[in-house]
């Protein structure tokens, strides 16, 4: 069974400060996509890598998917209080089918 | 542009009562796709959908659950009996899966909580 474990779960920090939150798995995955869910509301997809070593920005958002395309991480520059989220990893693996990680629970504090 | 959209929003049911919810995918797409969510077990897909057709329902749990797809503008999950493991937060999601096989961006809905006492 592929899985994407997620690290951390959750991540509680001070507004303007930096952090990475990570996904990982022992297995291959053909792409990787990031989405944020908000409360009350589904996930939105940021972003979609493909390339083993791929690099993407979105603003104060850097996406990195792993060079053997086994994990991947978020990097958010200057955190502000509307990146607070759920900020979910899938992975396109064998099959076409998409998984899911849980997730990583972030909230911002002013 | 409308989005994805699901009814109802919340649904308090009792156990053993049939639930349905519904959901009206983006014009133009032809993939419907059927998530849980819990806080347990994250976002699970359930069953998807292709050209009003079930392609993968390995997702779904068990008999009591089953959805269809009537045509290319509105799809049904539904669930009978309900039990309280049940509740959860059901998500749709719809996107254009292309002549290359390359599926386009999952666009969700905003879910349906169901809460199954």
């Amino acid at each position: 069974t592929q899985l994407l474990e997620q690290s951390p779960q959750f991540l509680s920090i001070q507004e303007g400060e930096n952090l990475t939150v990570y996904c990982n798995s022992s297995s291959v995955f053909s792409s990787l996509q990031w989405y944020r869910q908000e409360p009350g509301e589904g996930p939105v997809l940021l972003v979609t890598v493909v390339t083993g070593g791929e690099v993407k920005k979105l603003k104060r958002l850097t996406f990195q998917f792993g060079d053997a395309r086994k994990d991947s991480s978020l990097h958010i520059t200057a955190a502000q209080t509307g990146d607070t989220g759920l900020y979910l990893c899938a992975g396109e693996g064998r099959d076409d089918k998409i998984i899911f990680g849980k997730g990583t629970r972030l909230h911002i504090l002013p | 542009d409308a989005g994805v959209i699901q009814s109802p929003r919340h649904e308090v049911t009792e156990m053993g009562q049939e639930v349905t919810l519904r959901c009206k995918p983006i014009s133009g797409h032809n993939s419907l796709f059927w998530y849980r969510q819990t806080m347990m077990r994250g976002l699970e897909l359930l069953i998807y959908f292709n050209n009003n057709v079930p392609i993968d329902d390995s997702g779904m749990p068990e008999d009591r659950f089953s959805a269809k797809m009537p045509n290319a503008s509105f799809s049904t999950l539904k669930i009978q009996p309900s039990e309280p493991r049940d509740s959860a937060v059901y998500f749709c999601a719809s996107s254009f899966l292309g002549t290359s096989g390359n599926t386009d961006t999952q666009y969700f809905g905003p879910g349906t909580r169901l809460t199954v006492l």
